[in-house]
Parts: structure tokens; C-alpha cells; sequence
């Protein structure tokens, strides 16, 4: 079975500050990875998206990813983060065997001081 | 191309009563998935179908079901109400890969369910 663990419930950060999230999973085979973002009041946003090649992969709004196989790991980063950031990060894994079904962490709640 | 929609966006049941929502995909998608998300539960996965056919189910009680049309749109259906089937239950529709290979799930806005 498939398990998606985020390290932070909610972080608060003043703007300018760098972010990193982190995300672990846990699954045998092979994973297609995902950051979504939910705004308030808005609904799921596709972030970014990993599942083969450069470990390292770019989204929108000058968010980043990066996949650590050896750790499980997929971390999402923006150098400064903006007031408008504020929202719930989610990281989400499926299997390609099973893409059809994702495994959602519990969602990190980002606060940006303005 | 539109996204995911999903209809109605806000309902308000009573216990005991079946409710059914709808589900639109992004055209070309041809698979859906519905979720259920609680503050204290999170994004749990309830069921997904491809081709009018149930390929995956999570673990939630029978009351809760689906189905596929022709067409890819969904409808989930929930009977008998309960106090906690309040929630956000969210769709979202994936172009299927022959490998799975970067299979990306889009979501609609959700139907927001209160149970009374």
C-alpha cells in the first residue's frame, strides 16, 4: 500500500523567506509525484509534477521539486515566498501501475506575513 | 479546454437521505476518481472508473457508489446519510497511459455536502 507522510502541519513564514516542504512516500514500485496547492476558497492546483528524467523539476509561481529516490523523498522549494503563497500544500503520490488512484499526505498549511 | 467540472456545489441533506453528485472531466480524460475531503481525515480516495467499468475502490462503507457513462462522466452516489458524510468530495479526470507514465489527476471545485 501506498503512504504519503508531510513533515509540517503549518508553517508560517515572513515574505522573502525561502521554503522547503517535505514530503516522504512509501511504495515499492515505480511513483509518478505531485505538489498540488490549494488557494483558500479555490480548489486543487496542479503545482508541479514528477515521474521520470531530471530529478529536479520546475513548477508554477517558481515553485520546485526535488524527487530523492534513495531517501523516498520529494521536497518542494521556492527560494521567496510571497504573501499571495498563502495556502495548503498537498503532496500526492500513484503508482504507474495504478495511476487512477492517488495517495494524498495530510496537507501543510503555509501562512506568509506579510 | 475547460476543466473538471462538478455539479451541484453546494448541497444540504438530512440524515438518512441519498444524495447523488455529477461530474464532468476534462474531454479527452478518460478516467475519474472521486475523493472525500474532511478537515480531520484529509483526501481520501473513495473509488475510480475507466471505461464505464470500477477499477479501483478505497475503503468506504457500501453506501457510497458510482458510476461512468459513455460519455466519461461520473455520478457518486451516497444513500442512508450520515452526520459525517459532511465534506468536500472532489472529482478528478486523468488521460490514461498505456504505462501509467506521468498520469496527472485534474480536480474540479468540489460539491460541499452538509448533513443535517
Amino acid at each position: 500500500a501506498q503512504s504519503v507522510s508531510q513533515h509540517n502541519h503549518h508553517v508560517i513564514l515572513s515574505e522573502a523567506a525561502s521554503l522547503e516542504l517535505g514530503c516522504n512516500y512509501s511504495y515499492g514500485g515505480t511513483v509518478n509525484l505531485f505538489w498540488y496547492v490549494q488557494y483558500p476558497g479555490q480548489h486543487l492546483q496542479l503545482l508541479l509534477k514528477y515521474f521520470s528524467g531530471d530529478p529536479l523539476v520546475k513548477g508554477i509561481k517558481g515553485f520546485e521539486a526535488e524527487f530523492i529516490k534513495s531517501k523516498f523523498s520529494f521536497n518542494l522549494r521556492k527560494p521567496s515566498v510571497q504573501w499571495s503563497d498563502t495556502a495548503e500544500y498537498f503532496c500526492a503520490v500513484n503508482a504507474w501501475t495504478n495511476a487512477g488512484k492517488s495517495t494524498f499526505g495530510d496537507g501543510t498549511t503555509l501562512t506568509v506575513k506579510p | 479546454k475547460a476543466g473538471v467540472t462538478q455539479t451541484p456545489r453546494y448541497l444540504i441533506k438530512t440524515r438518512g437521505q441519498q444524495v447523488t453528485l455529477s461530474c464532468s472531466p476534462i474531454s479527452g480524460h478518460r478516467s475519474v476518481s472521486w475523493y472525500q475531503q474532511t478537515p480531520g481525515q484529509g483526501l481520501q480516495f473513495l473509488f475510480e472508473y475507466f471505461s464505464e467499468t470500477q477499477r479501483n475502490k478505497g475503503n468506504f462503507p457500501g453506501r457510497f457508489s458510482g458510476r461512468q457513462f459513455s460519455n466519461s462522466r461520473s455520478e457518486m452516489n451516497v444513500s442512508t446519510l450520515e452526520l459525517g458524510d459532511s465534506a468536500l468530495y472532489l472529482c478528478a479526470s486523468s488521460l490514461v497511459s498505456a504505462s501509467g507514465e506521468g498520469d496527472t489527476q485534474y480536480f474540479g471545485p468540489g460539491t460541499r455536502l452538509t448533513v443535517l
